[in-house]
């Protein structure tokens, strides 16, 4: 089944702790991005590669790293999470930018 | 103007409603949009992509009025189960590189 795979689903964790949630999708696609949904701020980009080796920051990249290493992963690194980075988090991919990004179901993160 | 923006409603139909949702964005150079469907704490799922003036899948049609720059969505026949939060989607600069910005959406609840 085509999909975007993200882990974990569910992380409750403490300031400063660095953590590491993964991103990998098997359809083979070039372009992967990095968002976080907060109340009243809607989705927000926080990194988006356009294949591997390629990355670029979105609107909000502060406190985040990315890589690239391949082309189906894609994890995100909080090298020293705070509380303002408890939110909703989504993976998502696509082959062509006119064709609309796929998904992950998301990672519910809590920084305590 | 904001990059994008949506009327967040909430939008509450009866059942077999006709409802529409408009969605402004200030990027001239923008070739390609979408509509995203969102429920509640779950990913994003693309609805449609508009391209040139329009598309139309069943009950959905989106529209593109370049020259005002907004797209519409248009649900006909409102069933109970299109209840969810509609997003619009636009990307930045010339659409190439992947960075997408998501309009805070707009709340649809049917009505038996």
């Amino acid at each position: 089944e085509a999909q975007v795979t993200q882990n974990p689903r569910y992380l409750i964790t403490v300031t400063g702790k660095k953590l590491t949630v993964t991103c990998s999708q098997n359809m083979n696609h070039e372009y992967m991005s990095w968002y976080r949904q907060d109340p009243g701020l809607g989705l927000r980009q926080i990194y988006y590669s356009m294949n591997v080796e390629v990355t670029d920051k979105g609107d909000v990249p502060e406190g985040y790293k990315v890589s690239r290493k391949e082309k189906r992963n894609f994890p995100l690194i909080l090298e020293s999470p705070s509380p303002n980075q408890t939110s909703l988090y989504f993976c998502a991919s696509t082959h062509s930018v006119v064709s609309g990004y796929t998904f992950g179901s998301g990672t519910r993160l809590t920084v305590v | 103007r904001k990059e994008v923006e949506q009327d967040p409603g909430p939008f509450n139909v009866p059942e077999g409603a006709t409802v529409a949702f408009n969605c402004t964005y200030s990027n001239s150079a923008s070739q390609s949009f979408f509509w995203y469907r969102q429920d509640c704490r779950k990913e994003p799922k693309l609805l449609m992509s508009v391209y040139s003036s329009g598309n139309e899948d069943g009950r959905f049609t989106a529209q593109l009025n370049r020259a005002s720059q907004y797209i519409s969505l248009l649900i006909r026949d409102s069933k109970l189960s299109d209840s969810a939060t509609y997003l619009c989607v636009v990307p930045r600069g010339s659409g190439n590189t992947g960075k997408l910005i998501f309009g805070q959406g707009t709340t649809l609840q049917v009505k038996p």
